[in-house]
């Protein structure tokens, strides 16, 4: 019974490379979120989307893209992967204003 | 603006013992702040949280406190145990949305034997 879901776990790929991280909630949210977590343990939101449109960009490589099918999905697509891409990357659920839930995580590694 | 951590802070306790943690915010048009607990090889977990019209918020061991002069929040745990052990964020909603939250650099805690 996971709320927010994500996959795969752990993504080790190739420079260059095109890759996706999927994640799913059945929270019933309608907001869902992608974060980057570098090294450091910083955490930085990249997008929000809210019934599926587009709230918040921050100044992310346009190589990053993420789509939303329906409000339970928000996908990451990431094209030409580099090195400075590694990172662990986390997606999230709220309602508007509210408590973000957050998955597990995927531990991307660029080689 | 943000706050950019170079590093990592760590607090250590002694297991009984209670810990602050504390964490400096941005943005004095912030209006709601969570504190996030983040085990090893998890995700962030909602701890606690407050908004602005209030100074303190107690919950079963955690105890938040809001400085809006000095923009200043702090967690308090009561009798730290080993299960305690993680990092541990505070974050601020940005927009009027509640859809930016903007993440601190985090505090590590360790809980000593």
């Amino acid at each position: 019974d996971t709320a927010v879901s994500q996959t795969p776990k752990y993504l080790v790929t190739q420079m260059g490379n095109d890759k996706s991280i999927k994640c799913e909630q059945n929270l019933g949210h309608d907001t869902m979120y992608w974060y980057k977590q570098d090294s450091k343990k910083f955490l930085k939101i990249m997008f929000s989307y809210n019934n599926k449109e587009l709230i918040i960009n921050e100044t992310v490589p346009n190589r990053f893209s993420p789509k939303s099918p329906d409000k339970a999905h928000l996908n990451l697509h990431i094209n030409s992967l580099e090195l400075g891409d590694s990172a662990v990357y986390f997606c999230a659920s709220s309602q508007p204003g509210g408590v973000a839930f957050f998955g597990q995580g995927t531990r991307l590694t660029v080689v | 603006g943000e706050s950019v951590g170079l590093h990592l802070p760590t607090l250590s306790v002694q297991e009984g013992d209670n810990s602050i943690i504390n964490c400096a915010y941005s943005n004095s048009a912030s209006d709601y702040f969570i504190w996030y607990k983040q085990e090893s090889g998890k995700g962030p977990q909602f701890i606690i949280d407050i908004r602005s019209n209030m100074d303190k918020r107690q919950g079963q061991r955690v105890t938040v406190l809001l400085n809006k002069t000095v923009k200043h929040l702090s967690l308090q745990i009561a009798a730290t145990q080993p299960g305690d052990s993680a990092v541990y964020f505070c974050a601020e909603n940005t927009d009027n949305y509640g859809q930016n939250f903007v993440f601190g650099p985090g505090t590590r805690l360790s809980v000593l034997p």
